[in-house]
């Protein structure tokens, strides 16, 4: 399997901050990874595909890169609806992966 | 705009037989993949396995030996049976639907059903 290791696991943050999620790949996965948002009791929410493709509908302050095991993940001005922990999923290979996550806290 | 709610019993026994349902409402089954997602509580995300409008199936093979999803076109439905369970089975089961495309990632999703497995 290929695992999916997301640094770091929490964050304190404020609103206004520029936020940075790093996930590396135990491969290569080319650009095969995504990034979702989970909120408290409520299911995952897709924000970026194919590493860098915003999905429809998502504000332009969150944004992806990366090619190849290193990839991060931007919050260009944290807003208030923002704080919640955030995974990467790799689609290379199966079985597909997640990372661990990232928890977004207030500071 | 598709919507999926899972069903099934929220308590199972050790050594038995968890039975969830994904009923798709606003879209057919036809044309895509649909996943089983599980969280442990507390935990991070786990993929469980796909089945396509067709049958076809791909597994995780942690969980390839005790697990089963198919679809049902008629009812707009697809399952899935996880055998022999332990209280490591307890989690949020989500069932999803993959996007179009090459990608795969999962556009839509349902709210989650917590399985217990306790006696």
């Amino acid at each position: 399997d290929i695992q999916m290791t997301q640094s770091p696991s929490s964050l304190s943050v404020s609103v206004g901050d520029r936020v940075t999620i790093t996930c590396q790949a135990s491969q290569d996965i080319s650009n095969y990874l995504n990034w979702y948002q989970q909120k408290p009791g409520k299911a995952p929410k897709v924000l970026i595909f194919d590493a860098s493709t915003l999905e429809t509908g998502v504000p332009s302050r969150f944004s992806g890169s990366g090619s190849g095991t290193y990839f991060t993940f931007t919050i260009s001005s944290l807003q208030p609806e923002d704080i919640a922990t955030y995974y990467c999923q790799q689609f290379d290979n199966f079985p597909i992966t997640f990372g661990q996550g990232t928890r977004l806290e207030i500071k | 705009q598709v919507q999926l709610q899972e069903s099934g019993p929220g308590l199972v026994k050790p050594s038995e037989t968890l039975s969830l349902a994904c009923g798709v409402s606003g879209g057919s089954l036809n044309g895509h993949f649909w996943s089983w997602i599980r969280q442990p509580p507390g935990r991070g995300l786990e993929w469980i396995g796909y089945v396509y409008h067709s049958g076809s199936t791909n597994y995780n093979p942690s969980l390839e030996s005790r697990v089963s999803i198919s679809v049902d076109t008629s009812k707009n439905q697809f399952s899935l049976k996880v055998n022999s369970v332990t209280a490591a089975d307890t989690a949020v089961y989500f069932c999803a639907r993959h996007g179009a495309g090459a990608a795969i990632y999962f556009d839509s999703w349902g709210q989650g059903a917590l399985v217990t497995v306790s006696s």
